[in-house]
């Protein structure tokens, strides 16, 4: 079974660093590349970048470029998502996708993450 | 970048009942490339429809898809108690960006 499993909820104060994580199992962890979503409270999905664990190679969205970082450890089948720098308006739920080369359609999600960002 | 407008914001429907609804494009682009995914309430979402027409693993056949170029639609024949939730498309023809659209709320009338 395909699965992919975020690491827990977090709350954090601005200007502080933050690195969540995404588990995938049940696949060849390199055969898809990770997508990472936010959703932001009551509001809709917004698509931040990619990562492609076989080279990480990575892309991102122009409205989250510079502002997050996204990485993949092939060895553990994991892929991150980091700010070196939190705000406020980080606060959110996060998730990862599988992204399906074939189908070019995200067909696995994780259950999210929730960051809070608060002073 | 690709931008994408769905419609209507909100669908009101009955259970039974047929809901159309609508994605459309900015700029056109291949069918392959477009994508529908369901959102219920605390829950991640949940890939529906790719390639524009083709069902995932697993979608009941009530689940449709069509469209091309600029304009896509998803119907859901008829409505199950289930169904009720909010229904994204999402496109992968524009790197870097493969931009969402806002959504459509589905609910019970």
């Amino acid at each position: 079974e395909v699965q992919l499993v975020q690491s827990g909820a977090e709350v954090k104060k601005p200007g502080e660093s933050l690195r969540i994580s995404c588990k995938g199992s049940g696949y060849s962890f390199t055969n898809y590349w990770i997508s990472w979503v936010r959703q932001m409270p009551g509001k809709g999905l917004e698509w931040m970048g990619r990562i492609d664990p076989s080279d990480s190679y990575t892309n991102y969205s122009p409205s989250f470029q510079g502002h997050v970082s996204i990485s993949a450890d092939r060895s553990s089948s994991t892929a991150y998502l980091q700010w070196s720098s939190l705000k406020a308006s980080d606060t959110a739920m996060y998730y990862c996708a599988r992204h399906n080369l074939v189908v070019v359609a995200d067909d696995s999600w994780g259950q999210g993450t929730l960051v809070t960002v608060s002073s | 970048e690709i931008v994408l407008t769905q419609s209507p914001g909100t669908l009101s429907v009955s259970p039974g009942e047929r809901a159309t609804l609508s994605c459309r494009a900015s700029q056109s682009f291949s069918s392959r490339y477009l994508a529908w995914y369901q959102q219920k309430p605390g829950q991640a979402p949940r890939l529906l429809i790719y390639g524009a027409s083709s069902r995932a693993t697993g979608i009941p056949d009530r689940f449709s898809g069509s469209g091309s170029g600029t304009d896509f639609t998803l119907t859901i024949s008829r409505l199950e108690p289930e169904d009720f939730a909010v229904y994204y498309c999402q496109q992968y023809a524009s790197s870097p960006g493969f931009t969402f659209g806002p959504g459509t709320k589905v609910d019970i009338k």
